[in-house]
């Protein structure tokens, strides 16, 4: 069975900060994908960063970076320099032969 | 180019009735995925259609079915609406199947009386 988990329901941070959502998964597939996506306050997803679960190297993308470390089954999301326009909800999500998400992390920035 | 577009964007329905909610994916995009969000359950994915044909499905009672056109729009049908289906539902669009790159719709709020 396939499991993801994401354990801060709610984080606040300060401008320009950087600051790391964490994400554990579980699966017993050997090729899975995993993602993370941000969900503002209009209700859309917006695709942030991918890795693959025979990547070597961690993904970045701009300002976002997921720590990978496939032995502690962790997909941590890392966001460099944060910004007020990154409030939002942040889903984990991996891609088996399904796709499940987390149940998700409200980032807040403060100014 | 355009984004993936839902219509209705906001419904309310009583309890028995059925609703269809329509999606029309990014131009080029041949997968279509469905989702359904609550606070309780959260991000739940509901079934995939690609080239016309559903490829995959979730843990959703039969009440739910979709459907996709030659032109990669889908439909979502709820029959026998009950209090739970109260949510919003989100459809992705993606290039090729089984890939977590999805390009998301801004979401159909149901609300179920």
């Amino acid at each position: 069975a396939q499991k993801i988990t994401q354990t801060q329901p709610g984080m606040f941070v300060q401008e320009k900060e950087a600051v790391t959502l964490d994400c554990t998964y579980d699966t017993s597939d050997q090729s899975y994908g995993l993602f993370w996506y941000k969900q503002p306050s209009s209700g859309e997803m917006i695709f942030l960063i991918y890795q693959g679960s025979y990547d070597e190297q961690n993904a970045t993308e701009g300002r976002y970076s997921l720590n990978f470390q496939k032995a502690r089954k962790s997909a941590n999301l890392v966001i460099s320099a944060s910004q007020l326009g990154d409030s939002a909800m942040y889903f984990c999500a991996m891609k088996a032969s399904k796709i499940i998400f987390g149940s998700g992390t409200r980032l807040s920035i403060r100014p | 180019k355009a984004g993936v577009t839902q219509t209705p964007r906001y419904l309310i329905k009583t309890r028995g009735q059925q609703v269809t909610l329509s999606c029309s994916p990014i131009s080029g995009h041949r997968s279509v995925s469905w989702y359904q969000q609550t606070p309780g359950q959260g991000l739940q994915f509901l079934f995939e259609y690609f080239s016309e044909t559903q490829r995959n499905k979730g843990n959703f009672p039969g009440r739910f079915s979709g459907r996709q056109f030659s032109n990669s729009r889908s439909e979502m049908n709820v029959s026998t609406l009950e209090l739970g289906d109260s949510a919003l539902y989100l459809c992705a669009s993606s290039q090729r199947l089984n890939t977590g790159e999805l390009f998301f719709g801004e979401g159909s709020r149901l609300t179920v009386l």
